[in-house]
């Protein structure tokens, strides 16, 4: 079976503009989160989605946004691109969302450079 | 604010030694504890989980030790091996909202 997959691999974006990464959860699996991993550093929570509905959101301003599709594939857009943003973003799937200790499967990840 | 605390940040090992990473938390609404480990360019993977009703769990030759009333919790590699250099990140969740709350990271380099 394929593991979570995560598009584009690397992208390289100037600050201002808008950027939009790609994941498609483990089949079977209805909850995405999204992680930012700045380097050297643990991963940031940043979105939670179940079943189409966002059901936790980390300390990110607005400029981050997330959708989850009816096919559970999940969609994460950062508007106004600082030079900040520059992370590892990571998406993890799971089965369901809530108890606790449902495993939490992570993707590669999305390089993403602001210059 | 930082909810959980990982260290050393860096440790160096010999082969066949032992490596041994500790986490503190801050919060008792956390109910899981699981470890991941990361391979440059990768994704983190699972390697082994705790629940706070068990002081340890043993799967091959990773052990995690959890301390419920200090609220600290460890991740022992007994016989370490040169694949094992990765970065390692203890991790605590509520079950409440299934959210990962990551520690630093320790980067273990074992030596042949």
């Amino acid at each position: 079976d394929a593991g979570v997959t995560q598009s584009p691999t690397h992208l390289i974006k100037t600050r201002g503009q808008h950027v939009t990464l790609r994941c498609s959860p483990i089949s079977g699996h209805k909850s995405v989160s999204w992680y930012q991993q700045v380097l050297g550093q643990g991963p940031q929570f940043i979105f939670q989605y179940y079943e189409k509905e966002e059901r936790g959101r980390g300390n990110f301003p607005d400029r981050f946004s997330a959708r989850q599709f009816p096919n559970y594939s999940s969609e994460l857009n950062v508007n106004a691109l600082l030079l900040g943003d520059s992370a590892l973003y990571l998406c993890a799937s799971s089965l369901e969302v809530g108890s606790g200790t449902d495993t939490q499967y992570f993707g590669p990840g999305t390089r993403l450079t602001v210059l | 604010q930082q909810q959980v605390k990982q260290s050393p940040q860096s440790l160096i090992v010999q082969k066949g030694g032992i490596s041994i990473i500790n986490c503190a938390y801050e919060n008792t609404a956390f109910d899981y504890f699981p470890w991941y480990q990361q391979f440059p360019g990768k994704g983190p993977a699972l390697l082994i989980a705790i629940r706070p009703d068990v002081s340890e769990k043993k799967e091959g030759r990773f052990t995690i030790s959890f301390n419920k009333s200090a609220k600290q919790f460890s991740l022992h590699i007994m016989d370490s091996q040169p694949g094992d250099s990765a970065t390692y990140f203890c991790a605590v969740v509520s079950s409440n909202t299934g959210k990962l709350i990551f520690g630093q990271g320790t980067t273990l380099q074992v030596k042949p």
